[in-house]
C-alpha cells in the first residue's frame, strides 16, 4: 500500500490553465505539506496543513490554493498557469509537526 | 533567514569505500535534522532523523551527528554500495514545523 500517493503523476498543461494536484495519506498523520522542487532540483516548502488547518503558507502566489477536505487529503490547485509554475511537486505527511516527513512520488509539471 | 548547505555537491567513489557528507546549517535554533534520499524521478524517503537535543543517530551502514551550536552535521556511509548511489539531502526542521532543505550531494558509487 502507497503510504503518501499523489495523482497525475505528469501533468502537461497550456499557460493561462487551471489545474489540481491531489494528495492522499494512508498512514493517519495531522499534519500534511507540499513543496516545490525546481529544476536546480532545489526544494522548498509551500504550505504546511495541520488538522485541516493551514500552519505554514510560504511566499506564494496566491494563483496557487491549497485545500484540505480532511486530515487525509490535501489537494492544490493552481490558477493561471505560468511557464515559472514547471516544476516537480511534492506532498508529504508527519504524524506531528517536527517529526519524520513521508514523501510522495512527486507531481511532474509542464507548463507549455 | 535559515539557510542550509551541503558539501561536496558531488562525490564519486569507488565500491567498499566509507565516506562522509557535510551539511551545516546558519541558524542553530532547530527542532531537529534530517537525512533523506532521493533517487533519480522519485520521492524522499527519510534516512535518519536527529532530535535537537541528540547527537547522532545510526540507521545499519548509516550514522548522522550533529553539533547544533556549530551548525554542523554529518552523514557517514560505511561500505558504499551501488545501491547508495542517489542524492542526498539534509533539512532542518524550524520551530513552526518548516522544512529547510539543502541543495543535496549526488552520490555515485562504481563498482
Amino acid at each position: 500500500d502507497t503510504a503518501v500517493s499523489q495523482t497525475p503523476k505528469y501533468l502537461v498543461t497550456q499557460m493561462g490553465n487551471d489545474k489540481s494536484i491531489k494528495c492522499e495519506q494512508n498512514l493517519g498523520h495531522d499534519t500534511m505539506y507540499w513543496y516545490k522542487q525546481d529544476s536546480k532540483k532545489f526544494l522548498k516548502i509551500m504550505f504546511s496543513y495541520n488538522n485541516k488547518e493551514l500552519i505554514i503558507n510560504e511566499t506564494v502566489p496566491n494563483r496557487f490554493s491549497p485545500k484540505s477536505p480532511d486530515k487525509a487529503h490535501l489537494n492544490l490547485h493552481i490558477n493561471s498557469l505560468e511557464l515559472g509554475d514547471s516544476a516537480v511537486y511534492f506532498c508529504a505527511s508527519s504524524s506531528d509537526r517536527g517529526e519524520t516527513q513521508y514523501f510522495g512520488p512527486g507531481t511532474r509539471l509542464l507548463v507549455l | 533567514k535559515q539557510e542550509v548547505t551541503q558539501i561536496p555537491a558531488a562525490l564519486s567513489v569507488p565500491e567498499g569505500e566509507n565516506l562522509v557528507l557535510n551539511c551545516s546549517f546558519t541558524d542553530s535554533a532547530i527542532y531537529n535534522l534530517q537525512w533523506f534520499r532521493q533517487d533519480p524521478g522519485k520521492g524522499l524517503t527519510s534516512l535518519l532523523l536527529i532530535q535537537s537535543s541528540q547527537r547522532e543517530q545510526t540507521s545499519g551502514r548509516l550514522n548522522a551527528s550533529l553539533d547544533k551550536s556549530s551548525g554542523r552535521s554529518t552523514l557517514y556511509i560505511a561500505a558504499s554500495q551501488p545501491g547508495d548511489s542517489a542524492t542526498y539531502l539534509c533539512a532542518v526542521v524550524e520551530y513552526g514545523n518548516k522544512l529547510v532543505f539543502g541543495a543535496g550531494t549526488i552520490l555515485r558509487v562504481k563498482s
